[in-house]
């Protein structure tokens, strides 16, 4: 019964350095998307998905790649980070069907040093 | 633009108050109203929803929210908070963009709640 499994949990960069974040659901979502939350503003949406193979830009997508290659899977990839990128990441995922609520991960704290 | 309002960014509460968390939303048209919770180092759950029928929504936890279409709001309430409920709330609506298109959700910034003893 795992629902929204994110990978790290805790990650601390320098600035400059790469790294990727994993999303793995397994309850054969169609739609998974990639918010950060910082205090003060909620959450934002960077980029989204709505099936394998297809992404799209968010509300903030400026410094971060995406890619769903498998349905169950959605990376989130920093390909040079910032002290900008300091944040709070959360992974969700819904149906297909209308007024589906999203179910989130547990969230992953990365630092940029 | 879309946007979400939730009034206040802090409400502090005595056990056994009641509470009310206030969200306005910017559009009219159809919407899909959501409640989450967020507690401490965890990811968001879903409290409650509105998608039609009954503007008044029971949730998880004895917490509902009332749906008013022409006030734009959707205000959360319970009648009597516990320790527990000490958490972060966050309204999100989803919006019909066009017939068959896609749905955006759009959260408002949260409102902490502490509930004291």
């Amino acid at each position: 019964n795992a629902g929204v499994t994110q990978t790290p949990k805790f990650r601390v960069l320098k600035t400059g350095q790469s790294m990727t974040l994993l999303c793995a659901q397994d309850m054969n979502h169609e739609y998974m998307y990639w918010y950060r939350q910082d205090p003060g503003m909620g959450l934002r949406l960077i980029h989204y998905s709505v099936g394998e193979g297809t992404t799209a830009k968010g509300e903030v997508p400026d410094g971060y790649n995406v890619s769903r290659l498998k349905k169950q899977n959605f990376l989130l990839g920093l390909e040079s980070a910032a002290p900008s990128q300091t944040s709070v990441y959360f992974c969700a995922s819904c149906g297909r069907r209308r007024n589906q609520p999203q179910h989130f991960g547990d969230g992953t704290r990365l630092s940029i040093l | 633009a879309q946007s979400v309002t939730q009034l206040d960014s802090q409400v502090p509460v005595f056990e056994e108050a009641p509470v009310e968390l206030r969200c306005n939303y910017s559009s009219s048209v159809s919407v899909y109203l959501f409640w989450y919770v967020q507690y401490p180092n965890q990811g968001l759950q879903l409290l409650l929803k509105y998608l039609s029928g009954s503007t008044l929504v029971k949730g998880i936890n004895g917490f509902e929210a009332e749906f008013n279409k022409s006030q734009t709001s959707f205000h959360l309430r319970k009648p009597s908070v516990h320790i527990s409920d000490t958490a972060e709330y966050f309204c999100a609506v989803s919006w019909i963009l066009t017939q068959g298109g896609s749905e955006k959700l759009v959260f408002g910034k949260g409102t902490k709640l502490t509930v004291n003893p």
